[in-house]
């Protein structure tokens, strides 16, 4: 089993829909958790980061944190075209130097 | 200011024939990782830099894979000889420091072996 799993997709929405994006895992030491945003031919960068459990809201993007059941999410309101990427789920413990990464799901926003 | 580059952003090579990727980090960047990222999933780390010590190359298959970090700046990545199954996405990330969360990634290395 792998630390962390994420659905691959696609996912494909309308605009402005809200988008719900998860991961699962099985580290119960990750503290540190973030959400990436790949474009196709692209390097992923950093979208959101929480630490330890609870809510962050970054304008249209809100990511969760359910420590209890090893859940995390990240959901996008008022989706956009521009939102079309791959997002994966990061994650790494305190003190701890590897970070490790979800597969990441293929987001689809239709105009 | 420049992020990550990273050279060549595709190489097609023959099966057996070396290759190698070069990147540059991020300036004052002390953290210096590889990562593979095979299609459809999640970048997976080769090796991990402090300056120009290798602190984590646990997931390098050194019999065909080598890197160096001369100086602590720039890295190359070397594979010889390549196999089909080395077909994947390089990327080099850094960060500040070792602990830090946030990662800053290069556009990546598209290997294709034929």
């Amino acid at each position: 089993q792998k630390e962390v799993e994420q659905d691959p997709g696609p996912l494909s929405v309308p605009e402005g829909a809200i988008v719900s994006l998860n991961c699962t895992y099985s580290n119960s030491a990750f503290q540190y958790f973030m959400w990436y945003r790949q474009y196709s031919r692209k390097g992923p960068e950093l979208l959101m980061y929480t630490y330890s459990s609870g809510n962050k809201e970054d304008g249209r993007f809100t990511a969760q944190v359910d420590k209890s059941s090893k859940y995390i999410s990240l959901f996008i309101r008022d989706s956009q075209p521009s939102d079309s990427a791959t997002y994966l789920c990061a994650m790494k413990r305190t003190g701890g130097f590897k970070t490790i990464f979800g597969a990441g799901t293929r987001l689809f926003v239709k105009a | 200011e420049a992020g990550v580059v990273q050279s060549p952003r595709y190489k097609i090579i023959e099966k057996k024939q070396p290759v190698a990727f070069w990147c540059n980090p991020i300036s004052g960047h002390n953290t210096l990782y590889w990562y593979r990222q095979n299609l459809g999933q999640g970048p997976e780390l080769l090796i991990r830099y402090e300056n120009e010590e290798a602190v984590d190359d646990s997931q390098l298959p050194k019999d065909r894979f080598s890197a160096e970090r001369l100086k602590g700046v720039d890295s190359t990545l070397k594979i010889q000889p390549a196999e089909l199954g080395d077909s994947a996405v390089y990327l080099c990330a850094s960060s500040f420091d070792r602990g830090d969360y946030e990662q800053y990634f290069g556009p990546g290395t598209r290997l294709t072996v034929t």
